[in-house]
């Protein structure tokens, strides 16, 4: 497929338990940070966003929590389901930046049935 | 419904060739990007433009132009493929409220492979 599938951190859940993806960035002058999923052979899907003056933010099953002391972003994803599985993306934007996004690794998120 | 296509979604190709990927959206988007996306490296920026005739070069331009005659479409051409621009690309557009942050939307990509 087209998501990025070796050399990636991976993470394991079992089916039903929540899952912590984690991501470090380096630019403290980002505006915005935003995790992106990608299925194989489909491109990025946005999931959600969070400003930089926020600490937390919630989705329907999803929360992205920021932590600006130690450049730390993580989503959590309650009761992961088999179709949760794909790769994670987050990504950070500076708001005189024109909207370019600049993207992390990834992290491939496995879920056991 | 609006969306955002890419073709071909495959393509093989030798050295030197040039080679044309096609990125089309019915947003009416005014803001549009391309992407490579490597093993290792994530999704890396190429070029992006931010209207009609407006082309700006991103993180790793080199080998790659774009050109932007209308507002649906920002074809990326490899003027002489290499082996290194083995790759699968991505193309996404956004909303341009203000130069600020907009969610890309992003298209099914292209798995070009030169040999």
């Amino acid at each position: 497929g087209e998501s990025v599938g070796l050399h990636l951190p991976t993470l394991s859940v079992q089916e039903g338990d929540n899952s912590i993806i984690n991501c470090a960035y380096s630019n403290s002058a980002s505006d915005y940070f935003i995790w992106y999923k990608q299925e194989s052979g489909k491109g990025p899907q946005f999931i959600i966003d969070i400003r930089s003056n926020m600490d937390k933010r919630q989705g329907q099953r999803v929360t992205v929590l920021l932590n600006k002391t130690v450049k730390h972003l993580s989503l959590q994803i309650a009761a992961t389901q088999p179709g949760d599985s794909a790769v994670y993306f987050c990504a950070e934007s500076r708001y005189n930046q024109g909207g370019k996004l600049i993207f992390g690794q990834g992290t491939e998120l496995s879920v056991k049935p | 419904d609006a969306e955002i296509t890419q073709s071909p979604r495959h393509k093989i190709t030798e050295t030197g060739r040039q080679v044309t990927l096609a990125c089309h959206q019915t947003w009416n988007h005014n803001n549009m990007f391309w992407y490579r996306q490597d093993l290792g490296h994530g999704l890396r920026l190429i070029h992006y433009s931010y209207g009609v005739h407006d082309t700006n070069k991103g993180e790793v331009s080199d080998g790659y132009s774009v050109s932007r005659s209308n507002t649906e479409d920002l074809p990326l051409t490899l003027e002489s493929a290499a082996s290194s621009q083995t790759s699968v690309y991505f193309c996404a557009s956004s909303e341009s409220l203000d130069r600020g942050y907009n969610e890309q939307f992003f298209g099914p990509g292209t798995r070009l492979t030169v040999l």
